[in-house]
């Protein structure tokens, strides 16, 4: 079945430690993305690429660092993770960045102690 | 920059009774606006979406909405919930390709009465 696939489903992570999201899509989408939801403040944008060997900065940007070395692939790396981080992460692709339909993922829960 | 504003928080409806969602969009050009639904646990779905062309669009599960330019606004509606509606909901603009990518609002949470 065609989609995102995301993993790990969740991790308890400690304070200081690395931790990569891993994000693949099997759609050839061109435009990948990684957001953060977070009660209450809804779906924020931390980085994403427009295409393979391109990323770019989202709205929270700072902790995070992503990678788009191939079009189905898209980690999200947190050098050293905080508390601040725990959240609720979701990858999406789309064939044109902002003009046609997101698919997501089903989300990675990280819990940073 | 572009943002969504969506100003209720939480709904709530009564099965059988009509719905609109309301959302309000700020973008310097012409929007690629979005409504997404997610139930709890789970991803986002796609409901609709508005590029161009006729103003009222018909989205899965029952949904329409209406693009007004002249109040940016961007409202979901349904003549009739059913208590498996019930789910947090989404609305997004997105840039059309620009840099600006896709910008969602913070959600109103739907509840159904019974």
């Amino acid at each position: 079945i065609a989609g995102i696939t995301q993993a790990p489903t969740s991790q308890i992570l400690a304070a200081g430690r690395r931790m990569t999201l891993r994000c693949t899509q099997d759609m050839r989408h061109n435009a990948m993305y990684w957001y953060r939801q977070d009660l209450g403040l809804g779906l924020r944008l931390i980085h994403y690429s427009n295409t393979a060997g391109t990323t770019g900065k989202g709205e929270v940007p700072d902790g995070y660092s992503v990678s788009r070395a191939n079009t189905d692939d898209f980690p999200l790396t947190l050098a050293s993770a905080v508390p601040s981080q725990t959240s609720v992460y979701f990858c999406a692709s789309s064939e044109i960045q902002g003009a046609t339909e997101a698919f997501f993922g089903q989300g990675t829960r990280l819990t940073v102690v | 920059a572009q943002s969504v504003t969506q100003p209720d928080i939480h709904i709530t409806v009564s099965e059988g009774a009509s719905l609109e969602l309301r959302c309000n969009y700020s973008y310097g050009a012409t929007p690629y606006l979005f409504w997404y639904v997610q139930s709890p646990g789970q991803g986002l779905q796609l409901l609709l979406k508005y590029f161009s062309g006729d103003t009222l669009v018909q989205g899965i599960k029952g949904f329409e909405a209406e693009f007004k330019r002249s109040q940016s606004s961007f409202n979901l509606r349904k003549p009739s919930v059913h208590w498996s509606d019930a789910a947090e909901y989404f609305c997004a603009v997105g840039s059309g390709g620009g840099a600006d990518g896709l910008t969602f609002g913070k959600g109103t949470h739907l509840i159904i009465q019974p």
